[in-house]
Order: structure tokens, then sequence, then C-alpha cells
């Protein structure tokens, strides 16, 4: 089966730093990548996802990249804010129908 | 919070007991899941289903049972709790139909097995 590995597991930075965190995946045939984020004692929620089609994406701050021959996908947070504090999972999915593969987490802390 | 709740929030209980967590979603989606949240581990599936009473398993679904008689209604009960199902538990729900796409997770519910 897929297995996703998430490195850092923590990653501190100071306000206004840019983070990123990468992904690795086993199965070249995953073809969808979500990235989650979850504040302290809350639910994790969807930030952005990305599909093997397309190498890029990004919204506002954040940013995921793929890289397919690599197998491996980031999640770009530029100009970091306390509000960004959290654990961050990636995601990898083989097909449509198939379960998700969540990393195991990065604890983001950001320093004012 | 709108569509999705779980309860209990919180649960203790003594090693052997039966214990049910319910999962109820006002979204009419056809897809429920039930993940359990370990420290490394991530977000780990232990069963969903696709409708009224069809489920299927998913990674770790060993010690694990579900039902689903109701489309709103998700219970996932572990017949006699051990240490090792000590978690948070996270029910959700897709939006997207069965791609397992934009999960909408509930408030979770924090489990202790004593």
């Amino acid at each position: 089966g897929e297995n996703v590995e998430q490195h850092p597991s923590t990653l501190s930075v100071q306000e206004g730093d840019s983070a990123v965190i990468k992904c690795t995946y086993s199965d070249s045939a995953s073809n969808y990548f979500p990235w989650y984020k979850q504040e302290l004692g809350k639910r994790p929620q969807l930030i952005i996802d990305i599909r093997s089609n397309v190498g890029e994406k990004k919204d506002q701050r954040i940013a995921v990249t793929l890289n397919k021959t690599a197998k491996h996908f980031s999640l770009h947070i530029t100009e970091t804010q306390p509000e960004d504090s959290a654990v961050y999972f990636c995601a990898a999915r083989y097909n449509a129908g198939n379960m998700l593969t969540f990393g195991g987490g990065t604890r983001l802390m950001v320093k004012p | 919070d709108a569509g999705i709740t779980q309860s209990p929030r919180h649960k203790v209980t003594e090693t052997g007991t039966p214990v049910t967590l319910r999962c109820h979603q006002t979204e009419n989606h056809r897809y429920m899941y039930w993940y359990r949240q370990d420290p490394g581990h991530g977000l780990r599936l232990i069963h969903y289903s696709y409708g009224v009473k069809d489920t299927d398993k998913g990674e770790v679904s060993d010690g694990y049972s579900v039902s689903r008689s109701k489309t709103e209604d998700f219970l996932l009960t572990l017949e006699s709790a051990t240490s090792s199902q000590t978690s948070v538990y996270f029910c959700a729900i897709s939006s997207d139909g069965g791609t397992n796409e934009k999960l909408f997770f509930g408030s979770g519910t924090q489990l202790s097995v004593l």
C-alpha cells in the first residue's frame, strides 16, 4: 500500500519567515495530494490540495508543489503569522475511491 | 458546528468494556469515515461507509466494528476496549462522493482506556 513520510516533525520559524514542509510518497500511481491544518484541540481542516496533473498550486500565502519524478510534494507558507501555528498533515491517494494515507504530521511554531 | 457532530467528546473507560462512539451528520452525504489520530501516525482510517448498511474496512480495523442504519448516523464500536485503543477518534464526511477528497471532520472524541 501507499506510504507517506513527512518532514520535519517540528518546525520553528520567526514571524514573517517562510516555512516549508515536505512529504514523500511511495506509490507512483498516486494522483491526489491534500494538506490539512489542525490547530490545538481542533479538527483537521483542508487548506489546499493538488492533483498529479498540476505541478504547483497557490492560495494567497500558501502553495503546494509536486514533483512526480521524485515522488515528493511540499507545502510552502510565506510571511508566516502566529495564527499559522498548528500541526500540518499531508496525504496521498492512489485513486478515486481509495483511502487517503496521511503523513505523521509537522508541528509548526511561529514565534512573534 | 455545522454539518457533523460527534458524541461523546470525552470518554474514559476500563479495559474490556464495550464502547460506542456516535457520528451524526446533517448534510445527507453518502460517505462517512472513522479515523483515529495518534502522535507520529497522522490519521489512520478505521472503517468507512458508502451508504446505509454498506461499510468497509480501513487500514486499522482490527478490534472495531461499525454500523450505519440511517444516512445521518455512523456508529463506531469497540467491542472490548484495550489500552492500545486510547486515541482521538475523528469522524469525517465527504462532499465529493467516494473520492476521499474534501473531507470535513467532526470535532473528535478523546477516548482513554485504563
